[in-house]
């Protein structure tokens, strides 16, 4: 079974550029999230999905990040203009949905903002 | 506000010997929790799970205890390997979700190292 894919593995821009990130998840999978995880902390949830709708938005930063699902399946992050405090690992992950709790993470994108 | 609290960041721990981590959580609420294991420049696994109907749950090599009145719960590896040496991450979640999948709120993590 293949896992969640992300890309690009790494990122380095400069503050105040754009930059989009992009999660394929496991195939079948309802839910996708992503998450921000920065040096020393524990990944902190930005955004749920189910199928192609938002489920809790409420911990993104609306004024620079914006994500969609494309038709249930793909998601994009998108950072603009980007901060020197957005430098972290962005987090894609899946489940089943519904009452499932285990939930599979991609590999992850680094951004670094300079 | 941290939920979810791991109050060590690192452990270090001689090879076949024990390996304890301790979680701490604030939000009575919480009624699932779980364990996930990260290795460098890789996405966080899921390791082992309890219900808070449970106090126990041994998979292999992997216990994990939850102390509900305490709000506490710790993963013993039995015995640790070299190969455990990675990152180890808390999650706790709550049933307020009305259907939808559920929401993981992590701890900071703790840098278990299993020496030789």
């Amino acid at each position: 079974e293949a896992g969640v894919a992300q890309s690009p593995r790494y990122k380095i821009i400069e503050k105040r550029q754009s930059v989009a990130f992009w999660c394929n998840p496991i195939s079948g999978h309802a839910t996708l999230y992503w998450y921000q995880q920065i040096l020393g902390q524990g990944p902190k949830l930005l955004i749920q999905f189910q199928n192609n709708g938002v489920v809790d938005d409420s911990q993104l930063p609306k004024d620079r990040f914006s994500a969609e699902r494309l038709k249930g399946v793909d998601s994009t992050l998108k950072i603009q203009p980007a901060k020197l405090e957005d430098s972290a690992v962005y987090l894609c992950a899946s489940s089943l949905g519904g009452v499932s709790e285990k939930l599979f993470f991609g590999s992850g994108t680094q951004l670094s903002v300079l | 506000d941290q939920q979810v609290k791991q109050n060590s960041p690192s452990l270090s721990v001689q090879e076949g010997r024990i390996s304890i981590l301790n979680c701490d959580y604030t939000n009575s609420m919480f009624d699932y929790f779980l364990w996930y294991k990260k290795y460098p420049a890789e996405g966080p696994t899921f390791l082992i799970s309890i219900s808070s109907i449970k106090d126990k749950n041994e998979d292999g090599r992997f216990t994990v205890f939850l102390n509900k009145s305490a709000k506490h719960l710790s993963l013993h590896i039995v015995p640790s390997q070299p190969g455990d040496s990675a990152v180890y991450f808390c999650a706790a979640s709550d049933d307020l979700s009305e259907g939808s999948a559920r929401q993981l709120t992590f701890g900071s993590g703790t840098q278990l190292t299993v020496l030789p």
